[in-house]
């Protein structure tokens, strides 16, 4: 059954650095989200992307954050400059468009920001 | 006022127990109810997706969507140990893509053998 993945499943980063957060979404997919859970807490959506631009965003993605779909198959989460905040589990998912309320979401992606 | 709150839990049953698990809900433009499981730091699995009101059945999962109420339900019948999970509400307003998702905390289920 296909699947999204994300890769890495555990990054460790000093405050201050730049993190790249990468999915692979399942391949017939067009429309790709992130998503973030801080341990303890809700789900929150970040951004929808579809057709090379941003369709949604939250107030949580702010000018630190950035998506990318460099090529045909991964889309990436930049986050510029990792606060102490930024820390918490990011997930990646896609969905096709006959079935757009069935979002499937990758394993995560553990943030740790020291 | 929260916009989707779930009781956290943690909800402990003996196994073969009928689960109820519930969201309310305080936006009205809410059309479309999703069922999430989610196992300890992985991700969210979808169980089941419902629109508008009325029941939605599914193996030994059902779903139920009181619009009237802001209200919606997921029952479990003759739970498992493998049920073990937290289980996400999440809903969304419009029929399109790119329609971001609202979550609920979350309830935490033990099926206990």
């Amino acid at each position: 059954e296909p699947e999204v993945t994300q890769t890495p499943s555990h990054q460790v980063t000093q405050m201050g650095q730049e993190v790249i957060l990468r999915c692979v979404p399942i391949s017939n997919h067009l429309y790709f989200y992130w998503y973030r859970q801080i341990l303890g807490q809700k789900v929150e959506f970040l951004v929808s992307f579809y057709n090379n631009e941003i369709s949604e965003k939250s107030e949580i993605f702010d000018d630190q954050f950035s998506v990318e779909r460099p090529d045909g198959s991964n889309f990436t989460l930049k986050i510029r400059s990792t606060k102490l905040e930024d820390s918490a589990m990011y997930f990646c998912a896609s969905i096709s468009l006959a079935a757009y309320n069935e979002q499937f979401f990758g394993p995560g992606t553990r943030l740790t920001v020291l | 006022q929260k916009e989707v709150e779930q009781d956290p839990g943690p909800l402990s049953v003996p196994e073969g127990a009928i689960v109820s698990l519930n969201c309310t809900y305080s936006n009205s433009a809410f059309q479309y109810f999703m069922w999430y499981r989610q196992y300890s730091r992985k991700g969210p699995e979808l169980l089941m997706y419902t629109y508008s009101s009325g029941n939605k059945e599914d193996g030994r999962f059902t779903a139920q969507v009181d619009k009237s109420s802001k209200y919606i339900s997921l029952f479990i019948r003759d739970s498992q140990p493998s049920d073990s999970a937290t289980y996400l509400c999440a809903m969304s307003p419009r029929n399109n893509a790119g329609n971001m998702l609202t979550f609920g905390g979350g309830t935490r289920l033990m099926v206990k053998p």
